[in-house]
């Protein structure tokens, strides 16, 4: 089995201060690491993926994940945050039980306060 | 540009009647999948279909069931709405790669049950 945590519910940023949206993992094997955001009342968008490599990912919009496995961690980062960041974000693991099927966490609320 | 398109994005339907919410995507993917998301709980499986007429059951199948005729169009049933299955409702799709499972999501259907 898998299971991916995301601890806050939600994270408050000032614009300009850097984010950092947290996620942990669990998962037998090699882990396959998504992130994926979502903005009000849209369906979700790929941000960024590790598979294998280098531990610093970089995605879309600016936004870089860190890879650690000693932490079984993904945490998101953005080093300036923008107001237009708001939204939810959920980050994901790839099922053990099914090569196509995602295992998601609960997503994080993020706000960015001009 | 890939596109997974869901028929509706609001949806008011009654307690006790079928429901059929459509999903289409344009880009030949073997892989499509019916989530609901709601509020503390992330996003989760109802079905899964790795190809035509095949179908597997996810996390959470009881009161739905699926129709994939066409590679490209994927339905979710609700046999008999019930209050309960008030949710946003969100299709994606995926290549069968095995290893890099990006999916691409649909806009979202709101459901809600009176």
């Amino acid at each position: 089995a898998q299971s991916v945590a995301q601890p806050e519910d939600q994270v408050n940023v000032a614009e300009g201060n850097p984010l950092t949206v947290k996620c942990t993992y669990s998962v037998s094997g090699n882990p396959y690491l998504f992130w994926y955001v979502q903005y009000p009342n849209r369906g979700l968008q790929f941000l960024l993926k590790y598979i294998t490599g280098d531990n610093l990912v970089k995605g879309s919009y600016g936004f870089e994940a860190e890879f650690n496995k000693s932490q079984t961690s993904f945490h998101l980062k953005k080093p300036s945050a923008l107001v237009s960041d708001s939204a939810l974000y959920f980050c994901a693991v790839r099922r053990t039980d099914s090569w196509g099927k995602l295992q998601f966490g609960a997503g994080t609320q993020v706000v960015v306060t001009p | 540009d890939v596109k997974v398109t869901q028929s509706s994005r609001y949806l008011v339907k009654r307690t006790g009647e079928k429901v059929f919410l459509e999903c289409v995507q344009d880009m030949d993917h073997e892989n499509m999948f019916w989530y609901r998301q709601d509020p503390g709980l992330g996003l989760r499986l109802i079905y899964f279909s790795y190809d035509v007429k095949m179908k597997e059951k996810g996390d959470i199948p009881e009161g739905y069931s699926v129709s994939r005729e066409k590679k490209e169009r994927f339905s979710l049933i609700l046999e008999s709405a019930s209050t309960n299955q008030t949710s946003m409702y969100l299709c994606a799709s995926t290549f069968e790669t095995g290893y890099s499972p990006e999916a691409f999501f649909g806009q979202g259907t709101r459901l809600t049950v009176v």
